[in-house]
């Protein structure tokens, strides 16, 4: 079985420029998570939805950062415009209705904003 | 203050060491507990759940106290392939959240 599947794996961009991030939850799943790690905070969960419904965006750290999930299955996590404080992993993970034991990790996007 | 938190070591503890790792939870809702590992330049995976009675996967062994709000973690005859950061989570119900502690990191050496 497919995991949760992220894209791009690896982007370099300018500040100022938009990035999207992108990721296909494993099917079945109908929880999504979007978590940012650095070293200097960890794992930051920054928005996460329930059947396609955004439920807490409260770690979303600013208006530069959006997420959408269009449907059950794909998600985005845009940032417009980038700065370099924003340069970090940006995991998104899934669960199982009812299964919120055990979340589902993506590789990540790696992130750098130069 | 963090909802839960870790000692980030670094851990550098001799091949075949016992090795232990707590972790501080300051949510009294969190109704379940996990610990995660997570190798370099990797994603989190779910290394085992962790039961109030505690439980026991091989050479690792989980503790949660409630009334301490702690979580432990131990590690016996530690391999060099345990080396890792070891992330302590807790997951709060109703709202379907993760909250992940900042790591531990261990090496384990020769």
């Amino acid at each position: 079985d497919a995991g949760v599947i992220q894209s791009p794996r690896h982007e370099v961009t300018e500040m100022g420029q938009e990035v999207t991030l992108r990721c296909k939850l494993i099917s079945g799943h109908n929880s999504l998570f979007w978590y940012r790690q650095t070293m200097m905070r960890g794992l930051e969960l920054l928005i996460y939805f329930n059947n396609n419904v955004p439920i807490d965006d409260s770690g979303m750290p600013e208006d530069r950062f959006s997420a959408k999930m269009p449907n059950a299955s794909f998600s985005t996590l845009k940032i417009q415009p980038s700065e370099p404080r924003d340069s970090a992993v940006y995991f998104c993970a899934s669960t199982l209705p009812n299964g919120g034991n055990t979340i589902y990790f993506g590789e990540g996007s790696w992130l750098t904003v130069v | 203050r963090k909802e839960v938190e870790q000692d980030p070591g670094p851990f550098n503890v001799p091949e075949g060491a016992t090795v232990a790792f707590n972790c501080t939870y300051s949510n009294s809702a969190s109704q379940s507990f996990f610990w995660y590992r997570q190798d370099c330049r990797k994603e989190p995976k779910l290394l085992m759940s962790v039961y109030s009675s505690g439980n026991e996967d091989g050479r690792f062994t989980a503790q949660l106290n409630r009334a301490s709000q702690y979580i432990s973690l131990l590690i016996r005859d530690s391999k060099l392939s345990d080396s890792a950061t070891y992330l302590c989570v807790g997951f709060t119900g109703g709202g379907n959240k993760l909250t992940f502690g900042t790591g531990t990191q261990l090496k384990v050496e020769l």
